[in-house]
Formats: C-alpha cells, sequence, structure tokens
C-alpha cells in the first residue's frame, strides 16, 4: 500500500494563480482532512470529508475549496493565492474519523510570491 | 483560549538525558480522544499513540511512555534515555464532538533537540 499520496512536493505560484492540490489514499478510508502548516502554529484544519459526496470546512477554510468524487481522491484547489497561503499543506485520512489514527501524506510546500 | 497547548515551545538536552513534553487540554466533553505525533526533520508526520478518555492507564512502550491525567487534563509524553534520533517536532492532539463528527485540534508542537 503507498498509504496517502500528495502531488505535487514543491510549488511556487503567483499572487492571483489558481491551482489544485491532489491527495490519494489507498486505504479505502472513509475520513479525509486537509491541514495547513505555518511556522511554530501546528496544523490547522482547512476541509474534512467524512465519505464521498460529503465536506465540511474547518478552522480555516477562506480561500480554498475541495470535492470528494471517490472515497480515493480529495483535491484541494486555490483560488487566487495570496502570500497568505504560503504554507506546508497535509493531506491525512483515518478509518474511523477523529477517533482514529490518522495518516498523513508527505506534504506539498507552497510558495505564493 | 487554545484547546492543546504546549508550553514548551523548544527543549534542548544531551544525549541520555530523560525529557518530558507537556500537553495540556480543555473540553467540556466527556468522551474524547488525545494523541500525540511526531515530526522529524524530514517533515513526514508520525503517529505515535492513542487515548479515549476513559482510558487513564499509563502507556510504556520502549523508551516512551505517557501519563494521562484527567484531574489536570494533561497528557504528558516522556522520551527515557533521549537518542540523536528523537529530535523532531512532537504534536499533542484533542479530538472532540462537533456536528456528529470528531474533529481533532493540535497544539502548536515542541521542538526537541536532542545534542550528542
Amino acid at each position: 500500500n503507498a498509504g496517502v499520496t500528495q502531488t505535487p512536493k514543491f510549488r511556487i505560484l503567483k499572487i492571483g494563480q489558481s491551482m489544485t492540490l491532489q491527495c490519494t489514499q489507498d486505504m479505502n478510508h472513509n475520513y479525509m482532512y486537509w491541514y495547513r502548516q505555518d511556522p511554530g502554529m501546528g496544523l490547522k484544519l482547512i476541509y474534512y470529508s467524512v465519505g464521498a459526496g460529503i465536506t465540511d470546512k474547518g478552522e480555516v477554510p477562506n480561500g480554498y475549496n475541495v470535492s470528494r468524487s471517490t472515497t480515493e481522491d480529495f483535491p484541494l484547489r486555490l483560488e487566487l493565492a495570496a502570500p497568505s497561503q504560503t504554507s506546508v499543506y497535509f493531506c491525512a485520512s483515518s478509518y474511523d474519523g477523529g477517533k482514529d489514527t490518522q495518516y498523513f501524506g508527505p506534504g506539498t510546500r507552497l510558495t505564493v510570491l | 483560549a487554545q484547546k492543546v497547548t504546549q508550553a514548551q515551545t523548544e527543549i534542548s538536552v544531551v544525549e541520555k538525558e530523560d525529557v518530558t513534553l507537556d500537553c495540556v487540554y480543555e473540553t467540556r466533553d466527556t468522551t474524547y480522544y488525545l494523541f500525540w505525533y511526531k515530526q522529524p526533520p524530514s517533515g513526514e508526520l508520525v503517529f505515535l499513540i492513542r487515548r479515549n478518555s476513559f482510558d487513564e492507564q499509563n502507556e510504556i512502550s520502549g523508551r516512551y511512555s505517557w501519563n494521562f491525567q484527567k484531574s489536570t487534563s494533561s497528557f504528558n509524553f516522556t522520551i527515557t534515555a533521549s537518542q540523536v534520533v528523537d529530535s523532531a517536532v512532537y504534536f499533542c492532539a484533542l479530538s472532540e464532538e462537533s456536528g456528529g463528527s470528531y474533529i481533532p485540534t493540535f497544539g502548536r508542537g515542541t521542538s526537541l533537540i536532542v545534542h550528542p
């Protein structure tokens, strides 16, 4: 099993550009999450999904969108990138939601200039 | 107010010293879950332990041990005889119910540096 995979690993965007961060898991987990990690701030939840077709906002959803058309994939869309979105983004999945261990992808380092 | 407080931003020790990382949480729920994750310099996040609110037994896994005390809302992590490979950022997380789902909240992390 590959676990949770994320692409790309690194990306530099110009202000106002858009992009999609890809996340795929092969563990048949229903629950998936997107976090951002800023230095010294821990992980902040952006969006989460409890199953295909169901998504909900986390603590810091502004400037992002998600979709969940399949169990495996949970892409994160950034529209109109801003410097404040410079961060490391982690995708995670779990079998039993927040009660359970989360399995994290390797992260995407995004810089917005 | 933070739901998960890791007051120690950075701890520096010399190899073979014991070190305790503090985690204090805040919740009104009776059912919740606590976690510790490790983030080594390579950047990935690795699960260490999970505890539910009804299980106050302390746990030991090799050089790692965890002390869960509901009376003080703390879930502290101790590394005995620290090694250079323990150098990492350690995150404590609390998961409590919100809108029918359990939502994790992470602390800001404690950076542990173990010097040879």
